[in-house]
């Protein structure tokens, strides 16, 4: 079964600072990978997916994430935070058996704290 | 574009009433999802739809019941409503197999005492 592990519930950044959001994935065939974002009392949007293209995935708001697979992770970067960053952030991964549903895993997401 | 929308938005129950929750997406995709969530354990699917007519089974279906009579229609039911089923609650959508885009509704918050 696949599964996903985010590295810390709670990240606290300065503003400018990079933002570095940690996602590990478990699973028996490189999956396909996202990072959604979710603002207060908000569904989720999503930031960016990795579905076996480029190993480097740009997504908005200047948020990118790097697909390793020797490391089994899919860390979400931004070179530069903003106030308007802060939020909770969640790593997922699908199944890509052919035929299948997009039926999402998701971590127990990160809370990105913004400070002046 | 309205995109998904979550009727009712909040709700507070009684334990063991009733209730429906209605999702509706006007994108004109195959697959639909619930998901709920909860703090610390992030989301977790429910059940879900591959089309019309025909429902499947997620992570934590117990306790709930869905229908997908129309494609653009997909609701979840409560027969009894319990404390534990206390949460956030996700409708979700997307068009085609896995690797799609899923697109997600604003949520609707449930309170059963």
């Amino acid at each position: 079964a696949q599964s996903v592990t985010q590295l810390g519930s709670h990240v606290s950044v300065s503003e400018g600072a990079l933002v570095l959001l940690r996602c590990n994935y478990s699973s028996s065939v490189p999956p396909y990978l996202f990072w959604y974002v979710q603002y207060p009392n908000q569904g989720l949007q999503l930031l960016l997916k990795y579905t076996s293209a480029a190993t480097l995935v740009k997504g908005i708001n200047g948020f990118e994430a790097e697909f390793k697979k020797s490391e089994t992770s899919f860390h979400l970067t931004k070179p530069s935070a903003h106030m308007s960053d802060a939020a909770e952030y969640f790593c997922a991964v699908s199944d890509v058996r052919t035929g299948t549903a997009s039926k999402l895993t998701f971590g127990t997401g990160t809370r990105l704290q913004v400070t002046l | 574009n309205a995109g998904v929308t979550q009727t009712p938005k909040f709700r507070v129950l009684k334990t063991g009433q009733s209730m429906t929750l209605l999702c509706a997406q006007d994108m004109n995709h195959e697959y639909m999802y619930w998901y709920r969530q909860d703090p610390g354990m992030g989301l977790r699917l429910i059940h879900y739809s591959v089309g019309e007519g025909t429902t499947a089974k997620g992570e934590v279906p117990d306790g709930y019941n869905v229908s997908r009579l129309k494609k653009q229609n997909f609701l979840l039911g409560l027969e009894s409503a319990a404390p534990s089923q206390t949460s956030v609650y996700f409708c979700a959508s997307s068009y085609g197999l896995n690797g799609n885009t899923i697109y997600f509704g604003e949520g609707s918050w449930l309170t059963v005492v």
